[in-house]
């Protein structure tokens, strides 16, 4: 199994909810990535797990919230968002962070709408 | 800190044809990788193809190959016989394994359309 998926596909939420973002992989691999992507730019980079503890903060703000309950899960809790954070979320998967050179997996991405 | 620039926004090639996009990248390390994602429209980003920096002899795949100028610095893919289904945006990204563990840089990347 050669996948990552993410639910849900679509969120609408408005700016005092609390919702959150899932992501799986049952491929082995112990890092996790969550990333940022407006339409027509790369992807921007927000967190990265490494044997499930937070390796990497990319200084983002504090309404979003990551968790790795375990190898397999990673997930992203969101409060009290801004309109300008409306994207699509992508998370990916590599074997490990240390070597860089992995390939990385990515998930198809929540389409993530903030009113 | 790395850079990568992918200096063409925008390509198109007939179907069957061959194209190739630019990619430029800047790293003080001696080590790293160098990566071609493709992300075709409303579906999910996926590897081309990956080249590591020792390696001298430029990786292939199938019909995707890469123009590996370590000095110069630029990391081309060409996409040969191309096909409907290779339209999508493609992202040139370098990683290190060593400083910055776990971050890849990522181009602006280019979008591609196949005219049948």
């Amino acid at each position: 199994d050669t996948e990552v998926t993410q639910t849900p596909k679509h969120l609408v939420m408005g700016m005092t909810n609390k919702k959150s973002l899932k992501c799986e992989q049952h491929m082995g691999h112990r890092a996790m990535y969550w990333y940022k992507q407006k339409a027509k730019k790369p992807p921007e980079l927000m967190f990265v797990y490494s044997y499930e503890k937070l390796s990497i903060n990319e200084s983002v703000p504090s309404r979003f919230s990551p968790e790795c309950p375990n190898s397999s899960l990673l997930n992203l809790h969101l409060h009290a968002l801004q309109p300008e954070d409306s994207a699509l979320y992508l998370c990916a998967s590599s074997q490990a962070m240390d070597r860089g050179g992995n390939e990385q997996f990515f998930g198809p991405g929540t389409r993530l709408t903030v009113l | 800190a790395q850079t990568v620039t992918q200096s063409q926004p925008e390509m198109s090639v007939q179907e069957a044809e061959t194209v190739t996009l630019s990619c430029t990248y800047d790293t003080s390390e001696s080590d790293y990788y160098l990566f071609w994602y493709k992300q075709p429209p409303s579906r999910q980003m996926i590897l081309v193809i990956r080249q590591e920096a020792y390696k001298q002899q430029n990786a292939t795949e199938n019909r995707f190959s890469v123009n590996f100028q370590k000095a110069a610095k630029s990391f081309s893919l060409k996409i040969s016989d191309s096909q409907l289904g290779d339209a999508a945006m493609y992202f040139c990204a370098s990683a290190t394994p060593n400083t910055n563990a776990g971050k890849s840089t990522f181009g602006d990347g280019t979008t591609l359309t196949v005219k049948p």
